[in-house]
């Protein structure tokens, strides 16, 4: 199994363009985890699916994020446009039932 | 609600030396706990897990915790620290309880970070 894939690992970009990360959960896995992480605020949850429905998005910072999964094997995470406060580390993990979380190893988003 | 305190940002401790990186939660009802490490660069990955059972559970890498139901703690520990083991630690809990719909929502710490001198 190669774990939860993310793409890309590394993504620089300009203020006000549209960024897309992508996930490949753990086949068989059925909840899905956006999180965000930075130094001064930590390890942020974004988004929330189970069995591929969103089921809590409250931490999706404001209208310029989305996400989606479509089906059981991929997600994504778009902001449009992206801003500067954006540059964070995106990390997609997925579970299994209600217990050990796999993460995959980020996406590092820079914005200038 | 369910939350989560590590109340350390770093913890230092000599290579050999015994470690404890603390964590206290707080759920409504009986909780799962979990600690993950995250390596430089790397996502987090999975330590240990106290689901029921034996209060002392052990898991990779030689580090245990402890499930202290009392003081609402689950410490992790190790005998003998080596400078490898330098890395961002994480205590998560979530309560036993699913949410509607069975849905089950983790609450993760601040993180700890560990170092270890040579």
């Amino acid at each position: 199994d190669a774990g939860v894939i993310q793409s890309p690992r590394h993504e620089v970009t300009e203020m006000g363009q549209e960024v897309t990360l992508r996930c490949k959960p753990i086949s068989g896995h059925n909840s899905l985890f956006w999180y965000r992480q930075t130094m001064m605020r930590g390890l942020e949850l974004l988004i929330y699916f189970n069995n591929n429905v969103p089921i809590d998005d409250s931490g999706m910072p404001e209208d310029r994020f989305s996400a989606k999964m479509p089906n059981a094997s991929f997600s994504t995470l778009k902001i449009q446009p992206s801003e500067p406060r954006d540059s964070a580390v995106y990390f997609c993990a997925s579970g299994a039932g209600a217990n050990v979380l796999t993460f995959g190893a980020g996406s590092r988003l820079t914005v200038l | 609600a369910q939350s989560v305190a590590q109340p350390e940002d770093q913890v230092n401790v000599a290579e050999g030396n015994p470690l404890t990186v603390k964590c206290t939660y707080s759920v409504s009802g009986n909780p799962y706990l979990f600690w993950y490490v995250q390596y430089p660069n790397r996502g987090l990955q999975f330590l240990l897990k106290y689901i029921t059972g034996d209060n002392l559970v052990k898991g990779s890498y030689g580090f245990e915790a402890e499930f202290n139901k009392s003081q609402t703690s689950f410490h992790l520990k190790k005998p003998s620290a080596l400078v490898s083991d330098s890395a961002l630690y994480f205590c998560a809990v979530r309560d036993r309880t699913p949410l509607s719909g069975g849905s089950y929502i983790p609450t993760f710490g601040r993180g700890t970070s560990l170092i270890v001198h040579p």
